[in-house]
C-alpha cells in the first residue's frame, strides 16, 4: 500500500515555462513532507519542505504548497531549466522522530 | 565537509550469495539510514540506525540487515540473494533523529546485479 503517490511518472516542459509536479498522500497523520531531486548516478539531496501547519513554502524557483484537506501538494518551478531535468521524489513522515517515506518519483525533462 | 560515501559503488553477486555494502555518514552525523531503490517503487525504507541502535524498520524480510559501529559507520547484508534483490541501495545520514528539520544526505548509492 502505497502511502505517497506521484501518479505521473514523467513531465515534460519547456524551458523558461512552470514546472507542476502533483503529490498524494493518504496518511492523514503526516505532518511534515520534503521534496527531493535526484540526478542519475548521484543520490537524492533535498530541495525543500513544508510543515502541515503551512499551506506554502517558497524557495528561490521552487515553491511547495500543500492541501491538507486534500492530502495533496506540488511543487512548482518557475521558470525551469534545463538543469532541473532529473527525478523529483516527493516524501512525507508523521513526526520528525519517524521514518521518511517516498514515493515512486517523477521525470522531469525540461526542454531547451 | 565529506559527503556520504558508499562502498562498492557496484556489485555483480549471484542468487544465493550474500553481500555487504557500507555507508560512511558526514562527520558528526550519528543517524544513518537506508533505502532500496527500484524502477516504478521509488525509494523503500529498510531501516534506520542511531547510536548504534536500529530505531525504525521498513517491511522487508529478515534476509536484510544492518548495523551501525561505534563511528557511525554503517552496513547493511543482504543474505541469500534473489534476483528480485537487484537494485540501488541509498544510504542516507542526518545529525539525529527528530528535530524540526530533518534533512537526510544522500550517498551516491550500491548499485547491486544479481544474476
Amino acid at each position: 500500500d502505497q502511502q505517497v503517490k506521484q501518479n505521473s511518472p514523467s513531465l515534460s516542459v519547456q524551458e523558461g515555462r512552470i514546472s507542476i509536479l502533483n503529490c498524494d498522500y493518504t496518511n492523514s497523520m503526516f505532518d511534515y513532507f520534503l521534496w527531493y531531486k535526484k540526478y542519475p548516478a548521484e543520490g537524492p539531496t533535498f530541495l525543500i519542505s513544508i510543515s502541515s501547519i503551512k499551506d506554502k513554502n517558497e524557495d528561490g524557483r521552487f515553491t511547495v504548497f500543500l492541501n491538507k484537506s486534500a492530502k495533496h501538494l506540488s511543487l512548482h518551478i518557475v521558470p525551469s531549466q534545463p538543469g532541473d531535468s532529473a527525478v523529483y521524489f516527493c516524501a512525507a513522515r508523521k513526526t520528525s522522530y519517524d521514518k521518511v517515506i517516498f514515493g515512486p518519483g517523477t521525470s522531469l525533462s525540461v526542454i531547451p | 565537509k565529506a559527503g556520504v560515501t558508499q562502498t562498492p559503488r557496484y556489485l555483480i553477486k549471484t542468487r544465493g550469495q550474500q553481500v555487504t555494502l557500507s555507508c560512511s555518514p558526514i562527520s558528526g552525523h550519528r543517524s544513518v539510514s537506508w533505502y532500496q531503490q527500484t524502477p516504478g517503487q521509488g525509494l523503500q525504507f529498510l531501516f534506520e540506525y542511531f547510536s548504534e541502535t536500529q530505531r525504525n524498520k521498513g517491511n522487508f524480510p529478515g534476509r536484510f540487515s544492518g548495523r551501525q559501529f561505534s563511528n557511525s559507520r554503517s552496513e547493511m547484508n543482504v543474505s541469500t540473494l534473489e534476483l528480485g534483490d537487484s537494485a540501488l541501495y541509498l544510504c542516507a545520514s542526518s545529525p539525529g533523529p527528530g528535530g524540526p528539520h530533518n534533512e537526510q544526505f544522500f550517498g551516491p548509492g550500491t548499485r547491486l546485479t544479481v544474476l
